[in-house]
C-alpha cells in the first residue's frame, strides 16, 4: 500500500498562504492523491485530488511533483477557519481498479493565527 | 438525503453488549467505507462496499467486528461483546463508483464503552 508522510504541525497567519506537504515515495502509477481536511469534532471534507497534473479549484491548489513522489497544498489564504488536520491520502487501488479504500495517515495540524 | 446520515450520533454501551451503528449513503452512490477513530487519532480503514463485489474487510480489528450492506444502500456496523477500547468515533463515508471521486463522510457515531 502506498503510504503518506506529513509534518505532524504547522502554523500559519492569517491572510498568508499554507503550503502543506506530503511524501508518498511508493505511490503506484493508477493511484491518486486525495486531500480532506478534518475541523474539530467533525467528519473529513473533501478538498481536492489530482492524479499527477497540478489541480486548483475554490478551495485550494495541489502540485504533484513530476516523479508523484511527493505533492503540496496550498491554501492561497488561510482563514481562522481554516485550522484543522489536513490529510494527505493516496487511494489503495485493488485488483486493477482505480476504486478502493482512502489510507489516512496521522496528518497535519494546522493553526492559523490572528 | 442530502449527506451521509449516521446514527446515532452517540451511543453509551456497557462492556459485553453488542452495539449496532448504521450509515445511511448519498443516494445512488454504490461505494460505502467504514473509519473509525480514536481520541486524538488519525482514521483506521474498516471496511469497503463496492457495489455488488465482495467487501474489503481487511480492516476489521477483530471477529467481533462485522458490516452488512443491504440491498446495495444502509449499511449496519455490528460489534459483539464490546470492550473498552471499542470506544471512538465510527465514521462512514460513501462515493460515486465512477472515475475516482471523492468520499463524502457522516457526522459519526461516538461510540463509549463503559
Amino acid at each position: 500500500d502506498a503510504k503518506t508522510t506529513q509534518p505532524p504541525s504547522m502554523d500559519c497567519a492569517e491572510g498568508r498562504a499554507a503550503n502543506l506537504p506530503c511524501n508518498h515515495s511508493t505511490i503506484s502509477g493508477n493511484e491518486y492523491v486525495y486531500w480532506y481536511r478534518q475541523i474539530h469534532s467533525q467528519g473529513p471534507q473533501y478538498i481536492i485530488h489530482g492524479l499527477k497534473n497540478n489541480e486548483t479549484n475554490e478551495m485550494a491548489s495541489l502540485i504533484i511533483t513530476e516523479d508523484r513522489k511527493s505533492s503540496t497544498l496550498i491554501l492561497p489564504h488561510a482563514t481562522l477557519r481554516d485550522t484543522a488536520v489536513y490529510y494527505c491520502i493516496v487511494r489503495v487501488a485493488r485488483g486493477g481498479s482505480t476504486l478502493g479504500r482512502l489510507y489516512f495517515g496521522r496528518g497535519t495540524q494546522l493553526t492559523v493565527w490572528p | 438525503g442530502a449527506g451521509v446520515s449516521q446514527s446515532p450520533s452517540n451511543k453509551v454501551t456497557e462492556k459485553g453488549k453488542d452495539v449496532e451503528l448504521r450509515c445511511d449513503p448519498i443516494s445512488g452512490h454504490t461505494a460505502l467505507y467504514w473509519y473509525r477513530q480514536s481520541l486524538g487519532q488519525g482514521l483506521e480503514f474498516l471496511i469497503y462496499f463496492q457495489g455488488n463485489s465482495a467487501p474489503d474487510k481487511s480492516g476489521l480489528p477483530s471477529d467481533r467486528f462485522s458490516a452488512e450492506r443491504t440491498g446495495g444502500s444502509v449499511s449496519t456496523l455490528t460489534i459483539q461483546r464490546t470492550q473498552q477500547e471499542d470506544s471512538a468515533v465510527y465514521l462512514c463515508a460513501s462515493s460515486l463508483a465512477v472515475g475516482n471521486t471523492e468520499a463524502f463522510f457522516g457526522q459519526g457515531t461516538r461510540l463509549t464503552v463503559v
